[in-house]
């Protein structure tokens, strides 16, 4: 079955405290990216990776890293996580964009991971 | 900046009727417009994908319009169930994709 999986779903954590969430899909995709969600707001994205080796800032990148050290997988990590980083958390993946810009297929997106950073 | 509004952000109807979501964008260099849904706890699932050069999209009950020159698209669901209550989210892309916050919808058995 193809999908995105993300681990963990469910995270509590404490201000300062470096996190990784995992992101790995099984269709093969070159492009993957990670978004951040919440309320008014719609969803705004932190990071993308065309391919291996290659990674880009979205709109909110400020206090994210990321790698793709593999096609399949796309993690995201905070370093010193901050409240202002409570939101849910979805990860992205989809075939690489075409000749004249965007893919024309859809992403496929992960089951999110909701943070609360207290 | 591309700006995506979605209006309402929140529509509650009686099962069985045809319903409208809107979404508006700023800026009309895009190269597709996508509707998703979002259930409680889950990821987005892609419903309708329209092309810049299309003007709409069918997949059963659900239609799709777009409308590049005027910014607007809109998603019509027909003879509405409960199954269809979720949050429906616009997407256009461009360099990136961008996405309206979402309207959340209530269909009452």
């Amino acid at each position: 079955e193809a999908q995105v999986t993300q681990n963990p779903r469910y995270l509590i954590t404490v201000t300062g405290k470096k996190l990784t969430v995992t992101c790995s899909q099984n269709m093969n995709h070159e492009y993957m990216s990670w978004y951040r969600q919440d309320p008014g707001l719609g969803l705004r994205q932190i990071y993308y990776s065309m391919n291996v080796e290659v990674t880009d800032k979205g709109d909110v990148p400020e206090g994210y890293k990321v790698s793709r050290k593999e096609k399949r997988n796309f993690p995201l990590i905070l370093e010193s996580p901050s409240p202002n980083q409570t939101s849910l958390y979805f990860c992205a993946s989809s075939p690489l964009p075409t000749s004249e810009g965007y893919s024309t297929d859809t992403q496929y997106f992960g089951p999110g991971t909701r943070l609360t950073v207290l | 900046k591309q700006e995506v509004t979605q209006i309402p952000a929140a529509l509650s109807v009686p099962e069985g009727e045809n319903l409208v979501l809107n979404c508006s964008f700023t800026d009309s260099a895009i190269y597709n417009l996508q509707w998703f849904r979002q259930d409680p706890g889950k990821g987005l699932t892609s419903l309708l994908l329209i092309q810049s050069s299309q003007r709409e999209q069918t997949s059963g009950r659900l239609n799709a319009s777009l409308d590049k020159s005027s910014g607007r698209s809109t998603l019509y669901i027909a003879a509405s169930q409960p199954g269809d209550s979720a949050t429906y989210l616009c997407a256009v892309t461009l360099n990136d994709m961008r996405f309206g916050a979402g309207t959340r919808l209530t269909v009452k058995p």
